[in-house]
């Protein structure tokens, strides 16, 4: 299986600034015939399912802020929020689906 | 609207049996993988299954398959996840979720999801 670790475990951030969480695979997830990175970025608040963020690691999901930004390649990969709300609140997940099974890292929680 | 709406919360016993569902409404259900996804405070989010309703193609966590069965009936829209012989461990909320595409090209990621269905296992 391919396995995720985020760091940090969980941050916090004052508002108005930024937060910067990692995840990195322990192997590759950029299929080489279309250049896509296969991975996905969600945000959960408590008590709601998941929300889709980003996927193809860099393309923000309608809707997104573009205060919420994501990029890298290969194995390492970047999720940063820049002027942070109230609303942002949250854990953090980064998910492959390079491969299956499918996989999410453990989560990072953003708080104020 | 488009929405997936899934079963309400199930307490069962050790070696019981129990299927969950998930109605889709607002979109085509044959034309959209769907998955499952449990989370527990243990483990957080993990995959088990998913299938297209289209050709019922299906892919399963291998640490899963044969614990679970993944099915959907295109005439009503539901897709479901099924248990022969429940255990403590299956304890979670379970979500189903549908993996996004444009003008049939996958983008990958679960764009819509339920709001779970809790299911506790205990004697």
């Amino acid at each position: 299986d391919i396995v995720l670790t985020q760091s940090p475990d969980s941050l916090g951030v004052s508002l108005g600034e930024r937060a910067t969480i990692k995840c990195k695979s322990s192997q590759s997830l950029l299929y080489n015939a279309n250049t896509k990175n296969y991975l996905a970025w969600y945000q959960q608040k408590p008590g709601q399912p998941p929300k889709l963020l980003f996927y193809w690691a860099s393309t923000r999901e309608s809707g997104v802020p573009d205060r919420f930004s994501a990029s890298g390649s290969g194995t390492d990969f970047t999720l940063t929020i820049t002027n942070l709300q109230a609303e942002d609140v949250a854990v953090y997940y980064c998910k492959q689906y390079y491969d299956v099974p499918i996989t999410f890292g453990p989560g990072t929680t953003v708080d104020i | 609207e488009v929405q997936l709406v899934q079963s309400a919360a199930v307490l069962k016993k050790p070696g019981e049996s129990l299927k969950i569902s998930c109605t889709v409404s607002g979109y085509r259900f044959a034309n959209y993988w769907v998955g499952w996804v449990r989370q527990t405070p243990a483990k957080g989010l993990e995959w088990l299954a998913i299938i297209y309703p289209g050709d019922s193609d299906i892919k399963y966590h291998p640490s899963f398959q044969g614990r679970v069965t993944i099915s959907a009936d295109k005439s009503i829209s539901t897709a479901y996840l099924e248990w022969s012989s429940l255990e403590a461990s299956d304890t979670a909320m379970y979500y189903c979720a549908r993996r996004g595409a444009t003008n049939g090209v996958d983008r990958g990621g679960f764009d819509l999801w339920g709001p779970g269905t809790l299911v506790t296992v205990s004697s």
